[in-house]
């Protein structure tokens, strides 16, 4: 049993280059989310999902786009990288229920030069 | 907007001491509150607190909400060198978006 998966681990990305983030879990969770976290303010909600096809935007969306075709998989786009895109970006999912909370993935460290 | 704020942001202690970890909550709709630990990557979940379970152990870790002055406690009992983590405290907000605070780290030496 994988959990979330996430993929690659490090990138660095030129200003103005695009990338996707790739997240895929096993658990049939009907919900998923990006976060990202920076220091000294914790995790914050770029995109999330409560199902195959449906999407919408949490804080911080800007520069960000999500699609969902599958329950398994929930990939983010970024459409052209800037500096302050330099982050630790985590996936999570969780079942509609939450009862045994969220599960992450182990991240992806972006560094935008 | 909902609200997280978790203090202290940085703690240490020496192993075998007991502490406490804070979040208090400013939320229109209050649903859940989550404690995660976060070593070197991924968050794992410690516990959900919700208005009928507002008491939760685990071990030497402990979890209390206090629904009425709006905050959580995190309590470690006898700590190890391994309980050395940043310690995230979050809200589950709409649907299913958490609101995180800024995190406490812990350092136990030993």
């Amino acid at each position: 049993n994988a959990g979330v998966t996430q993929t690659p681990k490090f990138q660095v990305l030129k200003t103005g280059q695009s990338m996707t983030l790739q997240c895929a879990q096993d658990m049939n969770h009907e919900y998923m989310s990006w976060y990202r976290q920076d220091p000294g303010m914790g995790l914050r909600l770029i995109h999330y999902s409560v199902g195959a096809g449906i999407t919408d935007q949490g804080e911080v969306p800007n520069g960000y786009n999500v699609s969902r075709s599958t329950t398994e998989d929930f990939p983010l786009r970024l459409l052209s990288a800037a500096p302050s895109q330099t982050s630790v970006y985590f996936c999570a999912s969780s079942r509609r229920d939450r009862a045994f909370g969220y599960t992450f993935g182990s991240g992806t460290r972006l560094t935008v030069v | 907007e909902d609200k997280v704020v978790q203090s202290p942001l940085s703690l240490v202690v020496h192993e075998g001491d007991t502490v406490t970890l804070n979040c208090s909550y400013e939320v229109t709709n209050f649903r859940s509150l989550l404690w995660y630990k976060q070593e070197k990557k991924a968050p794992t979940f410690l516990f959900m607190l919700t208005s009928s379970g507002i008491e939760k152990k685990s071990g030497r870790l402990s979890s209390i909400l206090d629904k009425k002055e709006l905050f959580s406690i995190l309590n470690i009992t006898a700590t190890q060198t391994g309980d050395s983590a940043i310690y995230l405290c979050a809200h589950i907000q709409g649907a299913q978006k958490l609101v995180f605070g800024q995190g406490t780290r812990l350092t136990i030496n030993p």
